[in-house]
């Protein structure tokens, strides 16, 4: 499987400010993902990120809030504009990936933002 | 109804015992199925994949597949403390890679 790096690990940021993720990934791929796990949660999807086109978001989740970048096939952005505590949480980026003959995902190491 | 469901946790095993871990879906589209182990403050890791009805076994870990009950199962057997997780059921969407998550079930294995 691919090996994937975010930056940063973790964060603390203020109110009102934004934060950006950068994901990194040793090889070229065409499907990345972006995704929420608040506290205790599951993962939740936020956005799919493909090279050449604009991101697609889920029901819940927009642009103005969540603006991805992909302007490659190994690296993405995803920031968290105006933060509120709300948004404390850890956000995961994830390639797709092959398991036996079986399309899948791997997950990068995540990183934890705190709100205050 | 959620799309993937899990058994509710946490789960509790004594070391060497078998720890069974339920997820049942409801999209009957789905064609493959996933568990992942996620220790605490790490990211989920892939530990199976199946997609055919009936068994797959990798070391101490049995998925079992049921597609026309929608079921599909984690057994770890001769657990350990280092299996002590939360094990997180994801099933494909059937578009894109895309991959939906139930709610996890956490495991702790007592020594």
């Amino acid at each position: 499987s691919a090996v994937i790096s975010q930056k940063p690990s973790r964060d603390i940021c203020q109110r009102g400010t934004s934060l950006t993720i950068q994901c990194q990934v040793d090889s070229q791929v065409t499907m990345m993902f972006w995704y929420r796990q608040q506290p205790g949660q599951s993962l939740t999807l936020i956005a799919t990120a493909n090279q050449g086109s604009e991101a697609t978001y889920e029901s819940g989740f927009v642009i103005d809030k969540f603006p991805i970048s992909r302007p490659n096939l190994t690296f993405s952005t995803l920031t968290v504009s105006n933060l509120s505590p709300e948004d404390s949480s850890i956000y995961l980026c994830s390639v797709e990936g092959t398991s036996g003959s079986t399309d899948t995902q791997y997950f990068g190491p995540g990183t934890r933002l705190t709100v205050l | 109804q959620k799309e993937v469901e899990q058994n509710s946790g946490p789960l509790s095993v004594p070391e060497g015992a078998i720890a069974s871990l339920n997820c049942t879906y409801s999209d009957r589209v789905s064609q493959s199925f996933f568990w992942y182990r996620q220790y605490s403050g790490k990211s989920p890791e892939l530990i199976m994949s199946i997609y055919s009805n009936g068994d797959k076994e990798d070391g101490r870990f049995t998925a079992q597949l049921n597609k026309a009950s929608q079921y599909v199962s984690l057994l770890i057997r001769d657990s350990q403390p280092s299996d002590s997780a939360t094990y997180l059921c994801a099933v494909n969407r059937g578009v894109d890679y895309k991959l939906s998550f139930g709610a996890g079930t956490t495991v702790t294995v007592r020594a």
